[in-house]
């Protein structure tokens, strides 16, 4: 089992340039997730996604867009990339939303905007 | 607000020493309170979580403790190691009437073990 995987491991955009980022899970996990992680804060919420088909928002969504492909994998596209969107960006997946559903990282997508 | 605190922000000690890692938080309605352990370039691994009527929890070299009264946990390492060089981040969840749980991350706790 390879868990959460996540593509790019790195990458560099330049401002207004848009890029995907891929997740994808191998536990049959219904929910999936993605995150932030900028220096000095805590992990922040983007998207998440409860089940198969239903995407909502998180803490922080403007200027990204998600799309739960299948089961297995979860999207994060950046339209029009930003400097401010210079972080380190986490998947992840559990069996559920409950607070009592362990959420798997991916091993992050560090992206740098220029 | 929902608030998790954490410290100290970085701790160095020898390897072999203990350590106790804190965390206060304003979370509120509480449901649990998870340790989350991520190595650099990596992504956050639990190792354990708490519900309210939970007051210690180990899971190996690592003990976490709640006081939901003063709305403080700690999380002591005992006997270093220097696998344990990482971000030690505290996590507290609310219950909430639809979609997701809430989750509020600390900035976590910055761990060097030194030889």
């Amino acid at each position: 089992n390879a868990g959460v995987t996540q593509t790019p491991k790195f990458q560099v955009l330049k401002t207004g340039q848009s890029m995907t980022l891929q997740c994808a899970q191998d536990m049959n996990h219904n929910s999936m997730y993605w995150y932030r992680q900028d220096p000095g804060m805590g992990l922040r919420l983007i998207y998440y996604s409860a089940s198969e088909g239903t995407t909502d928002k998180g803490e922080v969504p403007n200027g990204y867009n998600v799309s739960r492909l299948n089961k297995r994998e979860f999207s994060l596209r950046l339209e029009s990339a930003a400097p401010s969107q210079t972080s380190v960006y986490f998947c992840a997946s559990s069996d559920g939303t409950r607070s009592y559903n362990e959420q798997f990282f991916g091993p992050g997508t560090r992206l740098t905007v220029l | 607000k929902n608030q998790v605190e954490q410290s100290p922000q970085s701790l160095i000690i020898l390897e072999g020493k203990n350590c106790t890692l804190q965390c206060n938080y304003t979370v509120s309605p509480f449901s649990n309170l998870r340790w989350y352990k991520q190595d650099t370039g990596r992504g956050p691994v639990s190792l354990t979580i708490m519900t309210f009527s939970e007051n210690t929890k180990s899971n190996g070299r690592y003990t976490a403790t709640l006081d939901a009264d003063t709305k403080q946990s700690s999380l002591h390492i005992t006997a270093s190691q220097l696998s344990d060089s990482a971000s030690y981040i505290c996590v507290v969840s609310r219950h909430s009437g639809g979609g997701a749980d809430g989750l509020t991350f600390g900035k976590g706790t910055h761990l060097i073990i030194q030889p």
